[in-house]
């Protein structure tokens, strides 16, 4: 079974400076899907970004980016430019192709992420 | 607009009372599947759905029940309700085509029991 890790709790970042939350994750799987939620007060599950295990390149989407080291099984998300809004929970997920039926989320423990005005 | 929703978003209620936390999508997607989110344990599956009339078990089953009697509604059944079903809940929903299967989330159910 596939599990993913965050080992930081939380974290904390100076608004307009760069922030990177860590996940890693253990799979014998060679395709899947990963993704970062971000839940805000409002609980809402957002996501964030999401990465093909079998595209080199690493996504990013505006402020947003990751660092997709499949050797490594590490996922992180650097934020840059940080801003008030920013401050939620994150989660990293994890989704493999293979279950047949079921397509459901792997997700890591989550990480409280506060910015500091 | 596209969305899932739940309800109640809130519920408090006492240990044996049978309750459902009704979901519903207006995407037409095939998947859903319910999560629990507990501090500390991130969310885990507890049931999913992979069209009407098709379900089963997922990470953590026991205590609940599920229906799909429609493909867009996907209850969730506690029919009795004990202080360690205390969590919140999500329902998501996915199609089936699309290479990432992006699952939407519902607002979550913050459900209390004493």
């Amino acid at each position: 079974a596939q599990t993913v890790t965050q080992s930081q709790p939380e974290m904390s970042v100076q608004e307009a400076e760069t922030v990177t939350l860590s996940c890693t994750y253990d799979t014998s799987e060679s395709d899947y899907y990963l993704f970062w939620y971000k839940q805000p007060p409002s609980r809402q599950m957002i996501l964030v970004i999401r990465q093909e295990a079998y595209k080199q390149q690493n996504a990013t989407e505006n402020r947003f980016s990751v660092n997709f080291q499949k050797a490594a099984k590490s996922f992180s998300l650097k934020i840059s430019d940080s801003q008030l809004g920013d401050a939620a929970m994150y989660f990293c997920a994890y989704r493999s192709p293979y279950t047949g039926a079921n397509s459901k989320l792997t997700f890591g423990k989550g990480i409280t992420l506060s910015v500091r005005p | 607009e596209a969305q899932v929703t739940q309800n109640p978003r809130y519920l408090i209620t006492v240990t044996g009372k049978k309750l459902t936390v009704t979901c519903s999508q207006n995407m037409n997607h095939e998947y859903m599947s319910w999560y629990r989110q507990d501090p500390g344990l991130g969310l885990r599956q507890i049931y999913y759905s992979m069209n009407v009339e098709v379900t089963d078990k997922g990470d953590v089953p026991e205590g609940y029940k599920v229906s799909r009697k429609e493909k867009r509604n996907f209850p969730l059944i506690l029919e009795s309700p004990s202080p360690n079903q205390t969590s919140l809940y999500f329902c998501a929903s996915s199609t089936r085509t699309g290479a990432s299967y992006e699952q939407y989330f519902g607002p979550g159910t913050r459900l209390t029991v004493t």
